[in-house]
């Protein structure tokens, strides 16, 4: 079983759709990551937290400590927000990624 | 420089051949990470350096894959004797602290290797 969990593997939505993306951990972590990479490859870190919530923009993340459960919302989705989202888990300087969800939103 | 920068971006080698990968993190930056991701599945640890000194290498799927980091700025990762199951992105990253847990990271674009 994978130390970190994400769901769904795929995910079509219509734009302007509330997107909830969830990853489940089962290792002691210091940190959690939402990652993003676009088509081209390239991966941009969207948020790093360890505790509670934080909000950029049209993106949300949360974590729950306890559950050991993260999950990024998109509000009001846009076309542009296509990409696989990989939610990865830090302890010290090891770093375990998730297997990505892939979100398409169609316009 | 303003962000990791890997090279090649791409490389194409035949099965047998040494490769030598490139990476030169954000300058200042203590920490470097190399992954590795396959197609359609999540990047892979491999190893990681704080300044010139190899923390952990126990990502490595053999030893044809080595690191180094000789004046802990600009890192290479080679593969001797490549397999075609070596194809993958190889990916870098660096953070300006030596815990990325807690600084975050940056990635760099990658380099894409295939074995034929």
């Amino acid at each position: 079983k994978n130390e970190v969990e994400q769901s769904p593997q795929n995910l079509t939505a219509q734009e302007g759709e509330f997107i909830t993306i969830n990853c489940s951990y089962s290792v002691g972590i210091s940190a959690l990551h939402w990652l993003q990479q676009h088509p081209g490859g390239g991966i941009v870190s969207l948020f790093m937290l360890s505790s509670g919530k934080k909000k950029h923009g049209r993106l949300i993340a949360t974590i729950n400590i306890q559950e050991k459960h993260s999950s990024l919302h998109i509000t009001a989705s846009h076309p542009r927000d296509s990409a696989v989202y990989i939610c990865a888990v830090s302890a010290s300087n090891d770093m375990r990624f998730g297997a990505g969800t892939r979100l398409t939103v169609k316009p | 420089g303003a962000g990791v920068s890997q090279s090649p971006r791409y490389k194409v080698t035949k099965r047998g051949q040494d490769v030598a990968l490139r990476c030169d993190p954000i300058s200042g930056h203590v920490s470097l990470y190399w992954y590795r991701q396959a197609l359609g599945q999540g990047p892979e640890f491999l190893t990681y350096f704080n300044y010139e000194a190899q923390q952990d290498k126990s990502g490595l799927p053999n030893d044809r894959f080595s690191a180094e980091r000789p004046e802990g700025s600009i890192s290479t990762l080679t593969i001797q004797r490549t397999e075609q199951r070596d194809s993958a992105m190889y990916r870098c990253a660096s953070s300006p602290g030596l815990s990325g847990a807690y600084y975050g990271y940056t990635f760099g674009s990658g380099t894409r290797l295939t074995v034929v």
